[in-house]
């Protein structure tokens, strides 16, 4: 039972800004938006998670409609080491397990 | 900080035999660490929960005499793949929840660099 919606793949040249959407459009009023991604044959790494606001850190932005039914992950400068598959996850603020669906698959050209 | 290491990063056993995999979250106390595994070009997927000093809770469908878990101190976890075959090869991946890493994105699961398990 997904709980997100993102594009299979996307591609996005070297340097320019990368935006990955997702949508959520079940999600409740408890639930947090997450974003993961993992690079080939390596662990998932924690990118950013928001719950109703907008979210800056040092490796994306996270950009939440303001009905929440969809966000979108932007990664300003993307360079090649950013290729990945980007997971895009609601996880109820009570409950630390995470689901993961399919994700997109990213690929930075140079 | 928030480093997850898993030791062995790759593993090859006989099928019948058994294997352990480890979990250590390094610079910060885990009470709750998570065991997934994931085959080729497919999603990762949950198998258990584990709280320290207590049981771990496994999903629906997931054999916990054959996927035994230890959670003995808050910095460490075992997965231990018991009478392996060849559809137990996979890539087995932990994550760890921290205490308090006083940190943006503190109290988030960091994941562990994945151990590869080959059963031949």
């Amino acid at each position: 039972d997904a709980k997100t919606t993102q594009p299979p793949s996307m591609d996005c040249a070297e340097g320019r800004a990368a935006n990955l959407p997702c949508n959520h459009s079940t999600i409740s009023g408890n639930e947090y938006v997450y974003w993961y991604r993992q690079i080939h044959s390596q662990g998932p790494q924690y990118i950013i998670h928001g719950l109703k606001n907008n979210e800056t850190n040092e490796m994306a932005s996270l950009i939440i409609t303001e009905d929440r039914k969809s966000s979108t992950l932007i990664l300003p400068h993307a360079t090649l080491r950013d290729t990945a598959v980007y997971y895009c996850i609601v996880r109820p603020v009570n409950d630390y397990k995470l689901s993961f669906g399919a994700g997109t698959t990213v690929t930075v050209r140079a | 900080g928030a480093v997850v290491s898993q030791h062995p990063s790759r593993v090859i056993c006989k099928s019948g035999t058994s294997v352990k995999i480890e979990c250590r979250s390094l610079d910060f106390q885990a009470t709750t660490m998570f065991w997934y595994r994931q085959f080729p070009k497919k999603s990762l997927m949950l198998m258990a929960t584990s709280n320290e000093g207590s049981k771990a809770t496994y999903e629906q469908g997931v054999e916990k005499d054959k996927f035994l878990i230890n959670h003995a101190s808050l910095t460490l976890s075992t997965l231990t793949v018991t009478s392996a075959h060849p559809e137990d090869s996979s890539f087995y991946i932990c994550s760890a929840r921290g205490v308090s890493l006083g940190l943006a994105g503190a109290y988030e699961q960091y994941f562990g660099p994945g151990t590869r398990l080959t059963v031949t």
